[in-house]
């Protein structure tokens, strides 16, 4: 099945840095989405983006479909930002269900 | 928009019991609903698919005499945990889209304890 990797696992940030977490993928993919899981266990839909560039506020993803990754962006980052952010990709293949990655466990420090 | 309910948010039951957790589309029919798990610290793993109407299609490994999958309407699927054990203890998510190719939408999850 397809593979999806996240990376860093874990980040510390100190409150104001900014990151870039990124998402790969070992097939081609219809859609993708990024989540962040906060403590509660609640998934928060933060893109749709099978391709192209979106942004949101501090935030905005990337995905180069043809190159199998995909980019979140955070910048001023904010104690409410922790937690885990998770991405999840729809194959090519038809399935019509989505797989997440590994996951990348972010610690926003005030 | 596109909202999904699930219920109960947290169950304790005995080993041996069985526990249904009901996930619904408030606003939007859902065509296709997922069931996902995750264990303390892990991803999201799928445990099945199902579509209105039809019988679900469970991923590998899944034990579909244990997770009973009914998806009755087009805004109701139920997951059942039939005799369960510790071993079950998890976190369970659903997940409902529109279409094929539409965004997922996710429940607020279930957090089962079996004792």
């Amino acid at each position: 099945g397809i593979q999806v990797e996240q990376s860093p696992p874990d980040l510390i940030l100190q409150e104001g840095a900014n990151s870039t977490l990124r998402c790969n993928f070992s097939d081609s993919v219809n859609n993708l989405q990024w989540f962040h899981q906060n403590p509660w266990g609640q998934l928060i839909n933060l893109f749709y983006i099978p391709s192209g560039t979106k942004q949101n506020g501090r935030l905005s993803a990337t995905t180069v479909a043809t190159e199998r990754y995909s980019l979140l962006y955070i910048s001023s980052s904010q104690t409410t930002d922790s937690g885990v952010y998770f991405c999840a990709v729809e194959r090519s293949s038809g399935t019509y269900k989505y797989i997440f990655g590994t996951g990348t466990r972010l610690k926003v420090l005030a | 928009g596109a909202v999904v309910s699930q219920h109960p948010s947290r169950v304790i039951c005995k080993s041996g019991t069985s526990v249904k957790i009901e996930c619904r589309s408030l606003d939007f029919q859902a065509t296709t609903m997922f069931w996902y798990r995750q264990f303390p610290k892990q991803s999201l793993m799928l445990m099945a698919t199902s579509n209105e109407g039809s019988k679900a299609t469970y991923e590998q490994g899944v034990e579909k005499d244990k997770f009973l999958i009914n998806h009755a309407s087009l805004t109701l699927s139920t997951l059942t945990v039939t005799s369960a054990h510790p071993e079950d203890s998890s976190f369970y998510i659903c997940s409902a889209r529109t279409g094929g190719t539409s965004p997922l939408h996710f429940g607020n999850g279930t957090r089962l304890t079996v004792t």
